[in-house]
């Protein structure tokens, strides 16, 4: 089983869509979520942590339910420049060990 | 905006030879690693370094591979006798700030290795 899976996409959406992404991971002792994000052959950039009440930050929404392992962004009010790839990434080894990146899903915010 | 930054951002290299990718971490940071990601794959975590001395390694992080942090500044990785498999995006990363007690982890803009 992948250790963060996440569906691919893309996602094809047009601009002021609300859209959804998902990710599950496979170790239950993780500690610590994020959402990254990564233009084209770019470094990965933090968007956001991931807290168990969730959190908000503008357009952007995380939820994490730890029973069920899962991971979500919702972004609200699409925009052009939010194309990008999204990345669900996990750290379950300690405050500043590895961490662990899914494959990505890729975002694609049409006119 | 304090960042981290990495040189060169390519490097071409032939199989065998030896190269030295360099990172300089955000400055008040404490924890530095190394990533790499292969075109088309997800980032793999390869190394974090910690007090002057490797905290925690992956399997791809063989005898070939090591990491210093020669100066207050500076954290690299040297790659002894580059494989053609080694070709990839390599990213450093930093974190943990004492003043904030933030363990967000911070990319710098990678350099692309190309091994012929």
């Amino acid at each position: 089983r992948k250790e963060v899976e996440q569906d691919p996409g893309p996602f094809n959406v047009p601009e002021g869509a609300t859209v959804a992404f998902n990710c599950t991971y496979s170790n239950s002792a993780s500690q610590s979520f994020f959402w990254y994000r990564q233009d084209c052959r770019k470094e990965p950039k933090l968007l956001m942590s991931v807290y168990s009440s969730g959190n908000e930050d503008g357009r952007f929404t995380a939820q994490l339910n730890r029973a069920s392992q899962y991971i979500s962004l919702l972004i609200r009010d699409s925009k052009l420049s939010d194309s990008a790839t999204y990345l669900c990434v996990v750290n379950w080894g300690g405050t500043a060990s590895k961490l662990t990146f899914g494959t990505g899903t890729r975002l694609q915010v049409t006119l | 905006e304090p960042e981290v930054t990495q040189t060169p951002s390519h490097q071409v290299t032939q199989m065998g030879q030896e190269v030295i990718l360099r990172c300089v971490p955000i400055s008040n940071h404490l924890y530095f690693y190394w990533y790499r990601q292969i075109l088309g794959q997800k980032v793999e975590f390869l190394v974090s370094f910690y007090n002057n001395e490797i905290s925690e390694k992956s399997e791809i992080f063989d005898d070939q591979f090591s990491v210093e942090r020669p100066d207050g500044s500076n954290f690299t990785l040297k790659i002894r006798s580059t494989k053609l498999e080694d070709s990839a995006m390599y990213f450093c990363a930093s974190s943990v700030s004492q003043e904030k007690s933030s363990y967000e982890q911070y990319f710098g803009p990678g350099t692309r290795l190309t091994v012929t």
